[in-house]
């Protein structure tokens, strides 16, 4: 059952655009992450999100910008993206201390 | 971060076959989740462990916190097992579960 969405499924798009990518969650979860993961299937952690809060900022370029109007929703926003952008870009969510992570479907990126 | 280590790094099976998937930590954790992603890149939650095992039909996993390790087994392979397996921990003291770098699992008939 799909309770984390994400927008859009794929983008491709040039070096410098911006790029915004959004993710709901209808779980009820306080706590939402932003995920990437490369061409090998590496999957790292970007953002923590704790209603509305951040609270895990890993060491990302200062192009990417996470946005939390409310717990339900966490966007990521990718000022002018650059080839190592190429990713499949991961939204997820939990209960306050995590117990399970649920993922949405995943927003293909593609940086020509 | 944290090394996370999975191993081995891939793995082919026949059909009806068994095995398990390890993942190895180097300090204590709350918990570790097993995922399945399949072709079409989807995370599929097989399991949560706080402590102990659990099992699911032909899938049984373990945490052993103290030793700081995981297990995944699998048994009676299908085709549809086949997929990159990934296991996610987070520390007591961190904020954001991290994962290993997968087991990529091809079942064969």
């Amino acid at each position: 059952e799909t309770a984390v969405f994400q927008t859009p499924n794929y983008h491709v798009t040039q070096v410098g655009n911006e790029v915004s990518f959004n993710c709901k969650q209808t779980l009820g979860h306080d706590t939402m992450y932003w995920y990437k993961q490369d061409s090998k299937k590496l999957l790292k952690i970007m953002f923590s999100y704790n209603n509305k809060q951040l609270i895990v900022n890993e060491t990302v370029p200062r192009r990417f910008s996470p946005q939390s109007s409310d717990k339900a929703h966490l966007n990521l926003r990718i000022k002018s993206v650059e080839p190592e952008d190429s990713a499949v870009y991961l939204c997820a969510s939990s209960v306050l201390g995590w117990n399970t992570l649920y993922f949405g479907a995943g927003t293909r990126l593609s940086v020509l | 971060g944290m090394p996370v280590e999975q191993n081995p790094p891939a793995l082919s099976l026949y059909e009806g076959a068994e095995s398990g998937l390890r993942c190895n930590f180097s300090t204590t954790m709350k918990g570790v989740q097993w995922f399945q992603q399949n072709h079409r890149g989807r995370l599929i939650t097989l399991f949560y462990l706080a402590q102990g095992t659990k099992e699911n039909g032909r899938l049984k996993s373990t945490f052993n916190s103290k030793e700081r390790y995981s297990t995944l087994h699998i048994k009676d392979a299908q085709l549809e097992d086949s997929g990159t397996y990934f296991c996610a921990v987070e520390a007591l003291n961190n904020n954001a579960p991290r994962f290993g770098a997968g087991t990529k699992l091809s079942v064969k008939p």
